[in-house]
């Protein structure tokens, strides 16, 4: 079974501070996918990062930065020099292949403060 | 390059009436999902479209639940009957054919509240 585990229910920083959402994933498939959404306030999902089971390099676009182990299956997302504009909920999610859906974490809430 | 939109943004109803929802999902995306998320948690799968078929749907999904995709661009969710435990935010995705498992675009969602 499937299944995306984000322990850290709210994090609070203050701007300019790095923050690692944590999320560990399940799933009995070796080939498998794996996503991160942020939720701002609004309530629209935006797409941030995908990565395939075979891909384990982490990667790096502006402030994001990913680290991908299958060693521990997890897939954290860092955020440095964080901003308000970063406030929001960040969501972990997994597919398998032949299958369509996303399972997704809980959520991480970001509180960011000036 | 419009994004997927769906109609109504808000919805309040009474215990037992029926209401529908509308996705238009990004023009070119043959996939067509529908999760419902409810307050404090993560969405949640509830069905599927590849075209105008429907090739997955989730236990969440009862038998007061049907979705549609009659010529394979809009889709529409109804809920019949509908209950206190429905009211949540029903999202829809769209994804394009070809890459496998590639990512899935949402929109902005339609918030139901039944009093």
């Amino acid at each position: 079974a499937q299944k995306v585990t984000q322990a850290q229910t709210e994090i609070s920083v203050v701007e300019k501070e790095d923050v690692t959402l944590d999320c560990v994933y399940e799933t009995r498939d070796t080939t498998y996918y794996l996503f991160w959404y942020k939720q701002p306030p609004s309530g629209e999902l935006v797409f941030l990062i995908r990565r395939n089971s075979f891909d384990e390099q982490n990667e790096i676009s502006g402030r994001y930065s990913w680290n991908f182990q299958k060693s521990t299956s997890s897939f954290n997302f860092t955020i440095t020099a964080s901003q308000v504009v970063d406030s929001a909920v960040y969501f972990c999610a997994l597919s398998e292949t032949g299958f369509q859906k996303l399972v997704f974490g809980t959520g991480t809430r970001l509180l960011v403060s000036p | 390059d419009t994004g997927v939109s769906q109609d109504p943004r808000h919805k309040i109803t009474k215990r037992g009436q029926n209401v529908t929802f509308r996705c238009d999902p990004i023009s070119e995306h043959n996939r067509l999902y529908w999760y419902r998320q409810t307050l404090g948690q993560g969405p949640e799968f509830l069905t599927y479209f590849q075209n105008e078929a429907q090739l997955e749907k989730s236990r969440l999904l009862s038998d007061r639940f049907s979705a549609e995709r009659p010529k394979g661009s809009f889709s529409t969710l109804e809920i019949q009957r509908t209950e206190q435990g429905d009211s949540a935010m029903y999202l829809c995705a769209s994804r394009r054919r070809g890459e496998s498992n590639n990512e899935q675009f949402f929109g902005p969602g339609t918030r139901l509240t039944v009093l």
